[in-house]
């Protein structure tokens, strides 16, 4: 399957607990997303790498968001001391390199904090 | 920043058409998406538009009027796999990052 993956598929923790996911995108793909969902919304952009460089947050990313693209391949998304407000579905986008860029999504991480 | 308006939800009956609307307000333009995502799953790819006029995609149709900031999805010979949340996402001028509307959610029945 050369499509994105995620994981875990989901999660549940405890409030103030750490969490750390992992997406890889497909593999010719140089640009990678993160995105949150919430019941009933489109998805919400969070951060943007191109290669290994994070190029964008979006301030909806506060500073328990971290991410990270090490080697321009498979990226982390970590939130610390979560929140219930945290819960929601964490999805993964890679993209082409061409004019029309559309974005393939992964399976996405659904995460519940209690 | 941008403000993307879609009807929340739609039903129509399986074999029928249905188009789906969405609007948009953007200092700068550079591409309007659709994308279909059934509840549970990742959202996939349907349609791009960046010039004026209708794509047309098998029984999947996208129009848009940049003029008007005005896009529709329109659906022939709905199937029931058909139901799910349809979202409209706009690029806007000098950025990669589509923001995506709220969804419309198509219910489609017998």
């Amino acid at each position: 399957d050369t499509g994105v993956s995620q994981n875990p598929r989901h999660k549940i923790t405890k409030r103030g607990q750490n969490v750390t996911f992992r997406c890889d995108p497909i593999s010719e793909h140089n640009r990678l997303y993160w995105y949150r969902q919430t019941l009933g919304q489109g998805p919400e952009f969070l951060t943007y790498f191109q290669n290994e460089a994070q190029l964008e947050k979006s301030r909806l990313l506060s500073d328990r968001f971290s991410a990270e693209r090490p080697k321009g391949s498979f990226s982390t998304l970590e939130i610390q001391r979560t929140e219930q407000g945290d819960s929601a579905m964490y999805l993964c986008a890679s993209q082409t390199g061409g004019p029309m860029g559309e974005q393939y999504f992964g399976p996405g991480t659904r995460l519940t904090v209690t | 920043g941008q403000n993307i308006d879609q009807p929340t939800e739609m039903t129509a009956t399986e074999g029928a058409i249905v188009q789906i609307n969405c609007t948009y307000q953007t200092s700068g333009f550079n591409g309007l998406f659709w994308y279909q995502q059934h509840a549970g799953e990742a959202p996939t790819f349907l349609s791009y538009n960046v010039l004026d006029g209708l794509e047309e995609k098998g029984r999947f149709s996208s129009f848009l009027s940049r003029s008007k900031g005005y896009s529709y999805l329109l659906l022939k010979e709905l199937q029931m796999k058909d139901s799910a949340s349809y979202l409209c996402a706009v690029r806007e001028e000098g950025s990669y990052i589509p923001t995506f509307g709220r969804g419309t959610s198509l219910i489609v029945h017998p």
